[in-house]
């Protein structure tokens, strides 16, 4: 069936890397932009990265730009997030989704059901 | 502070109608870039409600509707029912950051 399930979270320390993985299924993945979007516990939802259908182009929040990189594997239909010098206010789930329409119109129509990253000593 | 403005709460008896407002800028909704709503079910992944402003993916009940106007959007839910109580996000996309924004999010109560 058509999904994306997130993987690679877990429990790590203040200024280390974690790479978190989506496997896409159902669909015909490099046919669409993907992103990651996250949600610390109790908050809102944050906009993270995205990459567009062919990897060619990828954009950032300033919150994470410079530490967090998008990239994709359409040949493994996989979508990864390489997070490095983590800090306590990273701790949160993290959803990769699905894109729609153009970058500016962009909307999300599928979700993976998330991975918790938790940073701390 | 999110860039998109919800209310934190609203609620609403069931059977009545509710609406949810998404209140943007000049760089964001009101430059007409679409607004769409995802609905968050306590301990799920968020779902798409509503896209492009007004538009219903399948699944969606004609009870939930969208609207824009100006630089403020809203999320109307008619015939509330208490697997509606959940929270509610919009997003748009901004021009001055160059990227996605989401609204802060609001919790809807069924009383």
């Amino acid at each position: 069936q058509v999904q994306l399930v997130e993987s690679g979270g877990g429990v790590v320390q203040p200024g280390r890397s974690q790479r978190l993985s989506c496997a896409a299924s159902g669909y015909t993945f490099g046919g669409h932009g993907m992103y990651w979007v996250r949600q610390a516990p109790g908050k809102g939802l944050e906009w993270l990265a995205a990459i567009w259908d062919d990897g060619s182009y990828q954009y950032y929040a300033d919150s994470v730009k410079g530490r967090f990189t998008i990239s994709r594997d359409n040949s493994k239909s996989a979508l990864y997030l390489q997070m490095n010098s983590l800090r306590a206010e990273d701790t949160a789930v993290y959803y990769c989704a699905r894109a729609r329409n153009s970058w500016t119109k962009n909307y999300l129509d599928l979700w993976g059901q998330g991975t918790l990253v938790t940073v701390s000593s | 502070q999110s860039v998109l403005t919800q209310p934190p709460s609203v609620s609403g008896a069931p059977g009545q109608r509710v609406t949810i407002s998404c209140t943007g800028s000049s760089s964001n909704i009101g430059t007409s870039y679409d607004v769409h709503w995802y609905q968050q079910l306590p301990g799920t992944a968020p779902t798409l409600l509503i896209y492009g402003n007004n538009n219903r993916p399948s699944g969606v009940p004609d009870r939930i509707s969208g609207s824009k106007s100006g630089t403020s959007a809203s999320l109307a839910i008619t015939g509330l029912q208490a697997d509606d109580e959940a929270d509610y996000y919009c997003q748009s996309y901004d021009s001055s950051l160059s990227g996605v924004v989401f609204g802060g999010g609001t919790k809807l109560t069924v009383l």
